[in-house]
C-alpha cells in the first residue's frame, strides 16, 4: 500500500495563476479531506468528501474547489492563486467506520 | 465551533523523563480524538486514536486518556528519548471533521 500520496511536493505560483494539487489513496477509504497548515494557526479544514460524488466545505473553503469522481482521487483546485494561499497543504483519508485519519506527506505552496 | 487548545506550546526535558502533553476541547460531543506526531517539514503520523466510548489507549511507551465530560485528553510518553523530539498534535472529530490544536513542540535533551 502506498497510503495517501500527494503531488507535487513543492510548487511556486504567481498571483492569479491556477493549479491543481493531486491527492490519491489506495486504501479504499470513503472519507477524504484537505487541510492547510500555517504557522501558529494549526491545521484548518478546507474541503472534505464522504464518498464519490459528494463534497462539502470546511472551515476555510474560499478560493478552492474540489471534486470527487472516484473513491481514490480527491484533487484540490486553486482558481486564482493569492499570496494568502501560501501554505502547506495536506490531504487525508479515513474509513467511515473508525474515522482514523491517515495523512499524505504534504505540498508546500508559495504564491508570489 | 470546536476549539482545541494544547498546553504547553513547547517543552524541553532531559532524556529519560516522562512527558505529559495536554489537550482540551470545548464541545464534548466528539466522535473520537486522535494524537499525531509531526517532524519538521514532514507530514502527520498517527500515534493513537481514542473512540468517544473509550477512556484510554496504549501503544508501547505511549498512553492517551480521554475525559469527554471535562473536555480533556492527556498523552503520556514514558522514558523519553531524543528520537521523541517532534511536534505533537491533538485533533478531535465532530461529524468527520477534524479540529486541531496548535501543537506542543517537544525537545528531549540527551
Amino acid at each position: 500500500n502506498a497510503g495517501v500520496t500527494q503531488t507535487p511536493k513543492f510548487q511556486v505560483l504567481k498571483t492569479g495563476q491556477s493549479m491543481t494539487l493531486q491527492c490519491a489513496q489506495d486504501m479504499n477509504h470513503e472519507y477524504m479531506s484537505w487541510y492547510r497548515q500555517d504557522p501558529g494557526m494549526g491545521l484548518r479544514l478546507i474541503h472534505y468528501s464522504v464518498g464519490a460524488g459528494i463534497t462539502d466545505q470546511g472551515e476555510v473553503p474560499n478560493g478552492y474547489n474540489v471534486s470527487r469522481s472516484t473513491t481514490e482521487d480527491f484533487p484540490l483546485r486553486l482558481l486564482s492563486a493569492a499570496p494568502s494561499q501560501t501554505s502547506v497543504y495536506f490531504c487525508a483519508s479515513s474509513p467511515l467506520s473508525s474515522n482514523e485519519q491517515f495523512f499524505g506527506p504534504g505540498t508546500r505552496l508559495t504564491v508570489l | 465551533k470546536q476549539e482545541v487548545t494544547q498546553i504547553p506550546a513547547a517543552l524541553s526535558v532531559p532524556e529519560g523523563e516522562n512527558l505529559v502533553l495536554n489537550c482540551s476541547f470545548t464541545d464534548s460531543a466528539i466522535y473520537n480524538l486522535q494524537w499525531f506526531r509531526q517532524d519538521p517539514g514532514k507530514g502527520l503520523t498517527s500515534l493513537l486514536l481514542i473512540q468517544s466510548s473509550q477512556r484510554e489507549q496504549t501503544s508501547g511507551r505511549l498512553n492517551a486518556s480521554l475525559d469527554k465530560s471535562s473536555g480533556r485528553s492527556t498523552l503520556y510518553i514514558a522514558a523519553s528519548q531524543p528520537g521523541d523530539s517532534a511536534t505533537y498534535l491533538c485533533a478531535v472529530s465532530n461529524d468527520y471533521k477534524l479540529s486541531f490544536g496548535a501543537g506542543t513542540t517537544v525537545t528531549v535533551r540527551a
